[in-house]
């Protein structure tokens, strides 16, 4: 079965600090791996993608096969990085249910 | 339109009463999915469709939730004889991916339905 997990429902920084969001995977197949961003008062969006491999807004993620995990990664949290953050693992290669995890809500204190 | 539609953005319905949720996905979108959202929870599953087509219905939680979208675009998600634990955000997406994976997916703003 399917399953994405995000172990911190809360996570506090000070502005300029590092920050990692956890994810971890249960998906017997190849997946694809997303984060989606949800900011006050907005609807939820895609904020990067593993097959990208791209950068977005400075946050980074790594697909880890070995130890099922997709962490969101940024070197220096800034204020505005205040949100809601879902980890969410599609099926490559037939399949269309998204999953996503429970959410990790990131505040970022000046 | 600029982006997922949904309405009505609240409803509030007593118990037993049926409720219809609608949502207008991106034009030329092909994939339209369904998700419940508790509080404090993240979006679940519901049901998933391509075009007119009902692929997937794994997720409706019971014979109450019935969805459709019969011209392949505009879907209505109806729940039957509300329930409590009905209460939920029900977000509507939509995607231009079809087939092999489902790509990225595009949020409406949500239906808040509290259920008395």
């Amino acid at each position: 079965a399917q399953r994405v997990t995000q172990p911190e429902k809360l996570l506090s920084v000070f502005k300029g600090a590092p920050v990692e969001l956890k994810c971890n995977y249960s998906y017997s197949g190849s997946p694809e791996l997303f984060w989606y961003v949800q900011y006050s008062r907005q609807r939820l969006q895609l904020l990067l993608r593993h097959i990208s491999r791209e950068s977005i807004k400075g946050f980074t993620a790594d697909l880890n096969k070995g130890e099922t995990s997709f962490h969101l990664k940024k070197p220096f949290a800034q204020e505005e990085d205040s949100a809601m953050y879902y980890c969410a693992l599609s099926p490559l290669g037939g399949g269309f249910k998204t999953i996503f995890g429970a959410g990790t809500r990131l505040f970022v204190k000046a | 339109g600029a982006g997922v539609s949904q309405s009505p953005r609240y409803k509030v319905a007593k118990r037993g009463q049926d409720v219809a949720l609608r949502c207008d996905p991106i034009s030329g979108h092909v994939s339209l999915f369904w998700y419940q959202q508790a509080l404090g929870q993240g979006p679940e599953f519901l049901t998933y469709f391509q075009n007119e087509a009902q692929l997937d219905k794994s997720g409706l939680p019971s014979d109450r939730f019935f969805a459709e979208r019969p011209e392949g675009s505009v879907s209505t998600l109806k729940i039957q004889r509300t329930q409590q634990e009905d209460s939920a955000v029900y977000l509507c997406a939509s995607s231009l991916a079809q087939g092999s994976n489902t790509g990225e997916l595009f949020f409406g703003e949500g239906s808040r339905l509290t259920v008395l």
